[in-house]
């Protein structure tokens, strides 16, 4: 099945500086990557996603770039503010027949240092 | 659009019994849910894809006989948690697909359930 990694585990920067959070992916057929933010006891939401025929793909302060041939895709957030203080995850999919959920990461706690 | 909702938001009961957790999408047609469980300060582990009108798949190491799942319409998916005992414990949280077989489209994510067993 899919694996997928990333790091870091914790990251802290001052606001307004960039942050940036890494995932690698096991699975080439893997062909969907969206990365999710979850505030503390509530849903995961979906904030950028990408498919394999892209290398990057941009939304205001944030951005996703995916490196096929690597298998890592990361997240970029620009001009970093302190409602982005969350936990970040990563995720993959891949053609499953029926069953083709997400593969997570093990997430990313951001903090935004004022 | 794209909303999911799920109930209930949080359930306490006790060792031996059964919990149904709902999970509805309002605004659109899922051919496709899944259900995730997440342990605290975890990711979420998918447990089972669920197809409108078929049987769910199961993930390796998940009991299908324990998480009874049901995809009875396109706008709902029941998960059943049978016998909980505490270690059923977790947040379990749906999400759901419009479209059935392609797996580079959107989950939606309903607001999680929190399953405490005493």
């Amino acid at each position: 099945g899919e694996n997928v990694e990333q790091h870091p585990s914790t990251l802290s920067v001052q606001e307004g500086d960039s942050a940036v959070i890494k995932c690698t992916y096991s699975d080439s057929a893997s062909n969907y990557f969206p990365w999710y933010k979850q505030e503390l006891g509530k849903r995961p939401q979906l904030i950028i996603d990408i498919r394999s025929n892209v290398g990057e793909k941009k939304d205001q302060r944030i951005a996703v770039t995916l490196n096929k041939t690597a298998k890592h895709f990361s997240l970029h957030i620009t001009e970093t503010q302190p409602e982005d203080s969350a936990v970040y995850f990563c995720a993959a999919s891949f053609p499953g027949g029926g069953a083709d959920g997400l593969t997570f990461g093990k997430g990313t706690h951001l903090i935004i240092q004022p | 659009g794209a909303v999911v909702s799920q109930h209930p938001s949080w359930v306490i009961c006790k060792s031996g019994t059964s919990v149904k957790i709902e999970c509805r999408s309002l605004d659109f047609q899922a051919t496709t849910m899944f259900w995730y469980r997440q342990f605290p300060k975890q990711s979420l582990m998918l447990m089972a894809t669920s197809n409108e009108g078929s049987k769910a798949t199961y993930e390796q190491g998940v009991e299908k006989d324990k998480f009874l799942i049901n995809h009875a319409s396109l706008t709902l998916s029941t998960l059943t948690v049978t016998s909980a005992h505490p270690e059923d414990s977790s947040f379990y949280i749906c999400s759901a697909r419009r479209a059935q077989g392609i797996s580079n489209q959107p989950q939606h994510f309903g607001d999680g359930t929190r399953l405490s067993i005493l």
